[in-house]
């Protein structure tokens, strides 16, 4: 779906430099998401944000922070990769109320060497 | 918090076959029910979803159903074809939110 896009796209960095993920979305909605995937584990639910003020922590956050810097715009950072943070990461966006549905972005492929 | 658990991880059938993917969930307030494609390199697609006041929805040759009582709902594709093959995830809902707590995936793979 070519109204949430993830930049970039694919991403190599070394322990312990902070990076930077950001996802865009021009489908009006106002919640979003940031998963990760891993072989074997699905995915799972780093952070979510219902709207610009709202800010919260998923399943494992640990290691990660967010900021919704507008309704359209929603960054993933690690603050200091490490390797088991290597993953398939997926930003997605949904409506508030009843149609819950979420939309993917393309994913973001990381390595931490 | 939810906990969903997705079988089998690897399921592979003879093209024109059916296919069942089978999901349970913990937390019976669960009242919402997607499940999503996902391609080869591609991202997750919703293809079809369920939610806790249906028993069975059907589009097509997918279909879901759910069974309330023992937590559990089906994923069921007929007449399967090669570009049926790619991973399969359910997930669940709690009302409370808008969290989707999804399951570990099914690899489907349909052989010509």
């Amino acid at each position: 779906d070519a109204d949430v896009t993830q930049t970039p796209r694919n991403r190599i960095t070394k322990t312990g430099k902070r990076i930077m993920l950001e996802c865009s979305q021009t489908k009006g909605h106002d919640r979003m998401y940031w998963y990760r995937q891993d072989p074997g584990l699905g995915l799972r639910l780093i952070y979510y944000s219902f709207d610009v003020k709202d800010i919260n922590k998923g399943e494992i956050s640990d290691g990660y922070s967010v900021s919704r810097q507008a309704q359209a715009k929603f960054s993933l950072s690690l603050e200091s990769a490490i390797p088991n943070q290597t993953a398939l990461y997926f930003c997605a966006t949904s409506e508030s109320g009843w149609r819950e549905t979420q939309y993917f972005g393309p994913g973001t492929r990381l390595l931490v060497l | 918090g939810e906990n969903v658990e997705q079988h089998p991880s690897t399921l592979s059938v003879q093209e024109g076959d059916s296919a069942v993917i089978k999901c349970t969930y913990s937390d019976s307030a669960s009242n919402y029910f997607p499940w999503y494609k996902q391609e080869l390199g591609k991202r997750p697609q919703l293809i079809i979803d369920i939610r806790s006041n249906v028993g069975e929805k059907k589009d097509q040759r997918i279909a879901v159903t759910l069974n309330k009582t023992a937590k559990h709902f089906s994923l069921h594709i007929t007449e399967t074809q090669p570009e049926d093959s790619a991973v399969y995830f359910c997930a669940a809902s709690l009302p409370t939110g808008n969290q989707f707590y999804f399951g570990t995936g099914t690899s489907l793979t349909v052989i010509p």
